[in-house]
């Protein structure tokens, strides 16, 4: 049995630009949430994938968006990237959503320059 | 790894001695919380998580209780060990299924000197 995955662990970008992360949910696990972790705070949730469809969602704007996959692994798309998107990306993956049974990945450190 | 734990609250203890790390909640209504543990570098881990209905639970060296009163959650860490080293948060969610995010607090963390 295979942990969260997540690609890359590091990326610098620079405002403006688009970026795609990518999270390989744990073997079983049919759901997927997206959380950002600035420098020093605790996880925000961004939103959450279940059964390929978006079913709960944080305080993000628009420019975030998502998608699941058939085999529930997901992306994370940020657009126009701003200098405070900075942070740590986490994907935690769960059966039915169940937080007791989340599975966290290691996340990305996205930089925006 | 990159350190998560700038600027947070530390407490430092010595190996063997007990730790008791707090949270303060916010919202009365939730279900559940849960204590994570995060080292630097990796994501959070799971540590133990106790609902609503329950004062106390305790796990392997670990307890968790909870006082509804006043919205505060601790974790307790007994003879803790030096791999205990990390940056804690608390976590407060409500029901459960496909809406089940999670509201973390700003986090502890824990430094254990040999």
């Amino acid at each position: 049995e295979t942990g969260v995955t997540q690609s890359p662990t590091h990326l610098i970008k620079t405002r403006g630009q688009q970026v795609t992360l990518r999270c390989s949910s744990q073997s079983g696990h049919n759901t997927v949430s997206w959380y950002q972790q600035a420098l020093g705070q605790g996880p925000q949730f961004i939103f959450q994938y279940y059964r390929e469809e978006e079913n709960g969602r944080g305080n993000f704007p628009p420019r975030f968006s998502g998608l699941q996959f058939p085999n529930y692994s997901s992306e994370l798309n940020v657009n126009a990237l701003e200098l405070d998107d900075s942070a740590l990306y986490l994907c935690a993956s769960s059966l039915e959503g169940l937080p007791r049974g989340y599975t966290f990945g290691s996340g990305t450190r996205l930089t925006v320059v | 790894g990159e350190s998560v734990g700038l600027h947070l609250p530390t407490l430092s203890v010595q190996e063997g001695d007990n730790s008791i790390i707090n949270c303060a909640y916010s919202n009365s209504a939730s279900d559940y919380f849960i204590w994570y543990k995060q080292e630097s570098g990796k994501g959070p881990q799971f540590i133990i998580d106790i609902r609503s209905n329950m004062d106390k639970r305790q796990g392997q060296r670990v307890t968790v209780l909870l006082n509804k009163t006043v919205k505060h959650l601790s974790l307790q860490i007994a003879a803790t060990q030096p791999g205990d080293s990390a940056v804690y948060f608390c976590a407060e969610g409500m029901g459960g299924g496909s809406q089940g995010n999670l509201i973390f607090g700003k986090g502890t963390k824990l430094s254990v000197k040999p």
